[in-house]
């Protein structure tokens, strides 16, 4: 079965990095796109953009652009999703997601909690 | 990028009711991009309905997704103990994708 397994809870500080992984079995790795979805405590789900699993390629949320990175690894069937310069805003639960066509989000993993604190 | 408009943001009901939830969008979009989430307290997003109008694997046929022009609708016919949460709209045919503000669908 499809399983997206993230990894652990973060806590930092503000200006730091944060690199949260999201290593996909059950399925082709090269096939689907993956995509990261954040949600703040409390509010609704915020699109942060997709890495391409066969190419490498990526695409970034306007807002992102320039503080988030988004690699991945074909020999672990990982992605990684980068994210700089936090601040308390960034405090949330990042999700890793697989777009299956024409399904939209049919995987999620289970989320990594980052707090950004001083 | 396509703006979606959840609608209410807050949804009273008992169970054994029927829900009827709103996402317009803010201006054209193919409706096989259109999908529903369901996120449960604590939980992670659960995928309904794709494409607008078909469900996913294993969800019951008392949830139900339709269209008119950029407005689209889920309508739950029978509200369950279980389907009281957060339902998000999505627009997923092109960058970037999108997320509707959510409906809270609570109990009454």
């Amino acid at each position: 079965q499809v399983q997206l397994m993230q990894s652990g809870p973060e806590v930092k500080t503000p200006g730091a990095s944060v690199k949260v992984s999201c290593k996909a079995s059950g399925y082709t790795f090269t096939t689907y796109y993956l995509h990261w979805v954040r949600q703040a405590p409390g509010q609704g789900l915020e699109w942060m953009g997709v890495v391409n699993p066969s190419g490498g390629d990526t695409k970034y949320a306007q807002k992102f652009k320039g503080r988030v990175t988004m690699t991945r690894d074909t020999s672990t069937s990982t992605v990684y999703m980068d994210l700089g310069s936090l601040r308390s805003e960034d405090t949330a639960t990042y999700y890793c997601a697989r777009l299956a066509y024409p399904f939209g989000f049919d995987s999620w993993g289970p989320g990594t909690l980052v707090t950004v604190s001083s | 990028e396509i703006v979606l408009t959840q609608s209410p943001g807050t949804l009273s009901l008992s169970p054994g009711e029927r829900a009827t939830l709103s996402c317009r969008a803010s201006q054209s979009i193919d409706s096989s991009y259109l999908a529903w989430y369901q996120q449960r307290p604590g939980q992670t997003p659960r995928l309904l309905i794709y494409g607008s109008f078909s469900r996913a694997a294993g969800i019951p046929d008392r949830f139900s997704g339709s269209r008119s022009g950029t407005d689209f609708t889920l309508t739950i016919s029978r509200l369950e103990p279980e389907d009281f949460g957060v339902y998000y709209c999505q627009h997923y045919g092109s960058s970037p994708l999108t997320f509707g503000g959510g409906t809270k669908v609570e109990i009454k």
